[in-house]
């Protein structure tokens, strides 16, 4: 148990269908992310949040998007992905210091599995 | 583009035996963290290194952080079948909150 719980854990959607992963950490922190782990690459970040507001976009499809309501929930909503799209999408938290040793927790991940 | 490479990608050995995986880069990093990631699981941090030379040990691990802070290492004595999972070692910047992932070390330990 990290302190970051992400639901659900295993998501099978179509390629038409409208899903939502979410995200909530119970550390007292303040930055919320959203990384993607795909087969074969390195981990990818998606999204960044510091305080409620996105402060990294990293060229990420607008077929998802984040929605952070407070600092401690996170979102990915999902619509008209595509098969690719399959991967472990993982949240993790973290304080947003600056500088050395900014430590992220992440969550056990949501597994997607688009068709 | 701060890029990590890791090396080796995969790794096979026979409890008991010791190891090293490396983490190299060009670039220089604020900071070092080496997680690890059993499978259907998210990464879990096992350290975090500030300081060039800095080397510190977590019962059978080593880590350690170059002096230039541009690499690392994580040495296992006596690895066991516990030990096999996937290491990523992630380099902090010295601007904002974002790291750097390696594409992690693909370890199995045998009983």
């Amino acid at each position: 148990e990290t302190g970051v719980t992400q639901t659900p854990r295993h998501l099978v959607m179509g390629m038409t269908n409208k899903k939502s992963l979410k995200c909530e950490q119970h550390l007292g922190h303040n930055a919320m992310y959203w990384y993607k782990q795909s087969a074969k690459k390195p981990l990818e970040l998606m999204f960044v949040y510091n305080f409620k507001e996105q402060t990294e976009n990293n060229s990420v499809p607008s077929r998802f998007s984040p929605e952070c309501p407070n600092s401690s929930h996170l979102f990915l909503h999902l619509h008209t992905l595509q098969p690719e799209d399959s991967a472990l999408y993982l949240c993790a938290s973290s304080l947003p210091h600056k500088g050395s040793g900014n430590t992220i927790y992440f969550g056990e991940g949501s597994w997607l599995t688009v068709v | 583009t701060q890029l990590l490479e890791q090396s080796p990608q995969f790794l096979s050995i026979q409890e008991g035996e010791n190891l090293t995986v490396y983490c190299n880069s060009s670039s220089v990093f604020s900071s070092l963290q080496w997680y690890r990631q059993e499978p259907g699981e998210g990464p879990v941090l096992l350290v975090t290194v500030v300081t060039g030379g800095e080397v510190k040990k977590l019962k059978r691990l080593t880590f350690q952080f170059g002096d230039a802070r541009k690499d690392s290492s994580l040495h296992i004595t006596a690895a066991q079948p516990g030990d096999t999972g996937l290491y990523l070692c992630a380099g902090g910047g010295n601007a904002g909150n974002m790291l750097t992932f390696g594409g992690g070390t693909r370890l199995m330990v045998k009983p």
